[in-house]
């Protein structure tokens, strides 16, 4: 079946460095990406998606490529801050019509002033 | 726009009774709404996919009595944990489909409901 892989955390960084958290997914067909973010104690709130390959999704200074060839949708950020300290989710949606989300394990972020 | 609300936001109870969980899409419509549970630093786990008029599809392994699921309206999704037990302990999170989806499958998501039961 599907499947989502996210790098193992936490991270810990310090502030203005470069954040990658690595995504990796297995499918059978051509599911949509996504990369969510969970703060203490709340839900999870879209940071950016990505619907076919070669699509950019990118918000508030984070981006993500839907590789199809290496099945990657890894997560950047040029220079983290503190307030980006929160949980990562990774997950893609299937195109088979029950439109359900596969999620990675999440990683946690932590940055450092 | 696409506001999932989720009601209660935080509730205990004690052991042997029941509690309802509301999920509410605010903005839109919602044909189809999910439920996923969550463990201390874990990952969200589909418990159910919630068709509005119809049935709910369990995830295999979620106890369909245990859990019940209503999704009356095209707005409204509720969850009900049955005799709550000290294991059902957890944070629930509710997500909701536009029906009007253009077709990229976003899911919006309501901001949890931790059930404590002693």
């Amino acid at each position: 079946g599907d499947s989502v892989t996210q790098m193992e955390g936490p991270v810990t960084l310090s502030e203005e460095a470069f954040l990658t958290i690595n995504c990796t997914y297995t499918a059978t067909g051509y599911p949509s990406l996504f990369w969510y973010v969970q703060y203490p104690g709340e839900g999870l709130q879209l940071l950016l998606k990505a619907t076919k390959a070669d699509d950019k999704g990118s918000n508030k200074g984070f981006e993500a490529t839907y590789r199809k060839e290496t099945t990657s949708f890894h997560l950047e950020k040029g220079s983290v801050q503190v307030s980006d300290s929160a949980v990562y989710f990774c997950a893609l949606s299937d195109r088979g019509g029950t439109y359900k989300y596969i999620f990675g394990t999440g990683t946690r972020l932590k940055v450092l002033a | 726009g696409a506001v999932v609300s989720q009601h209660p936001s935080w509730v205990i109870c004690k052991s042997g009774t029941s509690v309802k969980i509301e999920c509410r899409s605010l903005d839109f419509q919602a044909t189809t709404m999910f439920w996923y549970r969550q463990f201390p630093k874990q990952s969200l786990m589909l418990m159910a996919t919630s068709n509005e008029g119809s049935k709910a599809t369990y995830e295999q392994g979620v106890e369909k009595d245990k859990f019940l699921i209503n999704h009356a309206s095209l707005t409204l999704s509720t969850l009900t944990v049955t005799s709550a037990h000290p294991e059902d302990s957890s944070f629930y999170i509710c997500s909701a489909r536009d029906v009007t989806g253009t077709g990229d499958y976003e899911q919006y998501f309501g901001p949890g409901t931790r059930l404590t039961v002693t």
